[in-house]
């Protein structure tokens, strides 16, 4: 079966501090990984996607996210908190190639502090 | 339209009545999807649309929920008889094709039962 899990359901990091939130992922067949990022009251938007090419993905507003099969993980990081990052992230995984739908995990709540 | 449009943005409605919400896809866009967002679990999927195709219903959580797509473009979720356990976010998404690095969110719908 195919699954997502997100580590920690609320982060907090500091202005200028690194951000790490973590996705661990179980799939039987090699994966489409997705971050997706949702703003108080509004819908997702996609950060990065991950499709089997190169294993390190940059995305929007300074995202990367490392997809590692050895340990089956596709966490998120920015070396650079600003405050407008706080928002929540999911981790998303789609098993069908391009069809299909997408699985998500939990969302993971980051907190900005000044 | 330049983006997904959901209708209303938020629903109080008392336990036992039916709510109809609404989607409406960016123009052109052949599939269409909806989701559940509960607050500390993620995204649900719940049903999708690819043009004249049979809609894919296997995420309804129950028959008390359905889901329409009139003439391609926009579609109504009906849940009936509601109940408390039915309060949550309803977000849809749209695509041109069934590529999941292209689908659009709405802000959504949140319904409350009461």
């Amino acid at each position: 079966a195919q699954s997502v899990t997100q580590l920690g359901s609320h982060v907090s990091v500091s202005e200028g501090a690194l951000v790490l939130l973590r996705c661990n992922y179980s799939s039987s067949v090699p994966p489409y990984l997705f971050w997706y990022v949702q703003y108080p009251n509004q819908g997702l938007q996609l950060l990065l996607k991950y499709t089997s090419a190169a294993t390190l993905v940059k995305g929007i507003n300074g995202f990367e996210a490392e997809f590692k099969k050895s340990e089956t993980s596709f966490h998120l990081t920015k070396p650079s908190a600003h405050m407008s990052d706080a928002a929540e992230y999911f981790c998303a995984l789609n098993y069908g190639g391009s069809q299909g739908n997408l699985i998500f995990g939990k969302g993971t709540k980051l907190s900005v502090k000044p | 339209g330049a983006g997904v449009s959901q209708s209303p943005s938020n629903k109080v409605t008392e336990k036992g009545k039916d709510v109809e919400l609404r989607c409406d896809p960016i123009s052109g866009h052949t599939a269409l999807y909806w989701y559940r967002q509960s607050l500390g679990q993620g995204l649900e999927f719940l049903i999708y649309f690819q043009g004249n195709s049979a809609p894919d219903k296997s995420g309804l959580p129950s028959d008390r929920f359905s889901a329409e797509r009139t003439g391609g473009s926009v579609s109504t979720l009906t849940i009936q008889r509601t109940q408390q356990e039915d309060s949550a976010v309803y977000l849809c998404a749209s695509s041109f094709d069934m590529r999941s690095d292209r689908r659009v969110f709405g802000s959504g719908t949140r319904l409350t039962v009461v």
